[in-house]
C-alpha cells in the first residue's frame, strides 16, 4: 500500500510528559511536512523538512520538536512546553516545493 | 504571510443542487490545492490547480492567479459530498522553501 502512515490514531498525554508521534511514507518523497488542527479551524504548519537531516520552524514550532534520520519518517514529539496539545495533528509530504502534499490519516492527541 | 479567506463559512443544500465555493487569497503564490475533509479528519486531494480550469467527475475548479481568488464548483451534489472543504496556497521563497497555508474552511452540508 502506497502512503502515508500516521500511529497512532489516538493518544493520550499525561500532564509533562512527552509523547511521540509517528509518520512513515513510502512515496519516495522529499518533503514532509506537521500540521496541527484545532476544532473549527483549518491547519497550521508546525515544522516540516524538504531534505533528510534537515528541518525548519514552521508558524506555531514552540513546543515541539522533530527529526528527520530518514527519508521515509518524521516524528513529532510533544513536549511538556506545549501548555494546550489537545487537537488533531497531520502529516504531510510532497515531491518538493511547489508540488502536491499528501496527508496521513492523522492522530487525535488529548490530554489526561 | 499570505492570508486565504474562504467563503460562505458554511453551506445547506439539496441533494442534486449545484454550489459554488470561494476562497480568496493575498498574494501571489506558487501553488493552490482544495480538499475534502472527510468526518472521520481525512484530507483527500481534490485539485492541485494553481492557474487554469480543471474538471474531476461533478467537481470542478478554477483559479484566476492575476485576481488573486479560486472557485471550487460541485454539480449534482450528493449527501456524500459533506464535510469540510479547503483551500490551501503555497508560496515558494527565494530559499525554495515552502508553506502551504490553509483557509478556515467551508462546512458544507448535503441533505438528502
Amino acid at each position: 500500500d502506497g502512503g502515508i502512515t500516521q500511529s497512532p490514531k489516538y493518544l493520550f498525554r499525561k500532564e509533562g510528559q512527552n509523547v511521540t508521534l509517528s509518520c512513515e511514507q513510502n512515496l519516495n518523497h522529499d518533503a514532509m511536512y506537521w500540521y496541527r488542527q484545532d476544532p473549527g479551524q483549518g491547519l497550521r504548519l508546525i515544522y516540516y523538512s524538504q531534505i533528510v537531516n534537515d528541518f525548519q520552524k514552521g508558524d506555531i514550532a514552540e513546543g515541539y520538536s522533530v527529526s528527520r534520520e530518514k527519508k521515509e519518517s518524521f516524528p513529532l514529539t510533544v513536549t511538556s512546553a506545549q501548555k494546550n496539545p489537545t487537537a488533531f495533528y497531520l502529516c504531510a509530504s510532497s515531491r518538493g516545493p511547489g508540488n502536491i502534499q499528501y496527508f496521513g490519516a492523522g492522530t487525535r492527541l488529548s490530554v489526561l | 504571510g499570505i492570508q486565504v479567506e474562504q467563503s460562505p463559512p458554511d453551506l445547506i443544500l439539496q441533494e442534486g443542487a449545484n454550489s459554488t465555493l470561494r476562497c480568496n487569497f493575498s498574494d501571489s503564490v506558487n501553488n493552490l490545492q482544495w480538499f475534502h475533509q472527510n468526518p472521520w479528519g481525512q484530507l483527500i486531494n481534490l485539485f492541485y490547480i494553481p492557474s487554469g480550469t480543471k474538471q474531476n467527475g461533478r467537481l470542478s475548479a478554477t483559479t484566476v492567479a492575476t485576481e488573486r481568488y479560486s472557485l471550487l464548483y460541485i454539480s449534482s451534489s450528493q449527501t456524500t459530498d459533506s464535510g469540510v472543504y479547503f483551500c490551501a496556497v503555497e508560496k515558494v521563497d527565494t530559499g525554495a522553501n515552502s508553506k502551504l497555508t490553509f483557509g478556515k474552511g467551508i462546512t458544507l452540508s448535503v441533505r438528502p
